[in-house]
């Protein structure tokens, strides 16, 4: 079974410019999460779905930060514009319907702005 | 929200040896503890897991004892293997939230 698949692997970008990071849950999962990890802060939750619907987004840091899901198996996070602070890895995770508490996390998108 | 906090950054061992991670929750209303691991360039990944209504759980090499007296968790990892080497995370959940992790251990296991 494909588990949750991430794109780009690796982005390096400039500051100002604008970046998609790119997700598809394991089918069949109802939930899915974007996290943050760096070596400071380390793994922060930023936003979760339930059924393509944003249920909680208080973990976004702020406005240039946003977050689709126009289906069941697709989303985005968008960070426009990208700066410095922003580098970091970022996880998706999908969990199965019903049960938050398991989750099955993709590869992560290591982003780096310069 | 929960506050997971893990006592020590870096564990390292000897291969061979039995390794111990611990980690602390603030929530009293968790009632179900994951163990994550994390190799390099990689997503954490389940280990597993306990609820509340026990106090350990043994796996193929590792244990999850879990003390909630004192709101305490610990991982431990038989005959440590240099393949074990990786990030462990915690998370407590349970109920209406969503789990929180902890920090990381990072288990340096030496040949």
């Amino acid at each position: 079974d494909a588990g949750v698949i991430q794109s780009p692997r690796h982005e390096v970008t400039e500051m100002g410019q604008e970046v998609t990071l790119r997700c598809k849950p394991i089918s069949g999962h109802d939930y899915l999460f974007w996290y943050r990890q760096t070596m400071m802060r380390g793994l922060e939750l930023l936003i979760y779905f339930n059924n393509n619907v944003p249920i909680d987004d208080s973990g976004m840091p702020e406005d240039r930060f946003s977050a689709k899901m126009p289906n069941a198996s697709f989303s985005t996070l968008k960070i426009q514009p990208s700066e410095p602070r922003d580098s970091a890895v970022y996880f998706c995770a999908s969990s199965p319907p019903g049960n938050t508490d398991t989750q099955y996390f993709g590869p992560g998108t290591r982003l780096t702005v310069l | 929200g929960e506050s997971v906090g893990l006592h020590l950054p870096t564990l390292s061992v000897q291969e061979g040896d039995n390794s111990i991670i611990n980690c602390a929750y603030s929530n009293s209303a968790s009632d179900y503890f994951i163990w994550y691991k994390q190799e390099s360039g990689k997503g954490p990944q389940f280990i597993i897991d306990i609820r509340s209504n026990m106090d350990k759980r043994q796996g193929q090499r590792v244990t999850v004892l879990l003390n909630k007296t004192v709101k305490h968790l610990s991982l431990q990892i038989a005959a440590t293997q240099p393949g074990d080497s990786a990030v462990y995370f915690c998370a407590a959940g349970g109920g209406s939230y969503i789990p929180t992790f902890g920090r990381g251990t990072s288990l340096i296991v030496h040949p």
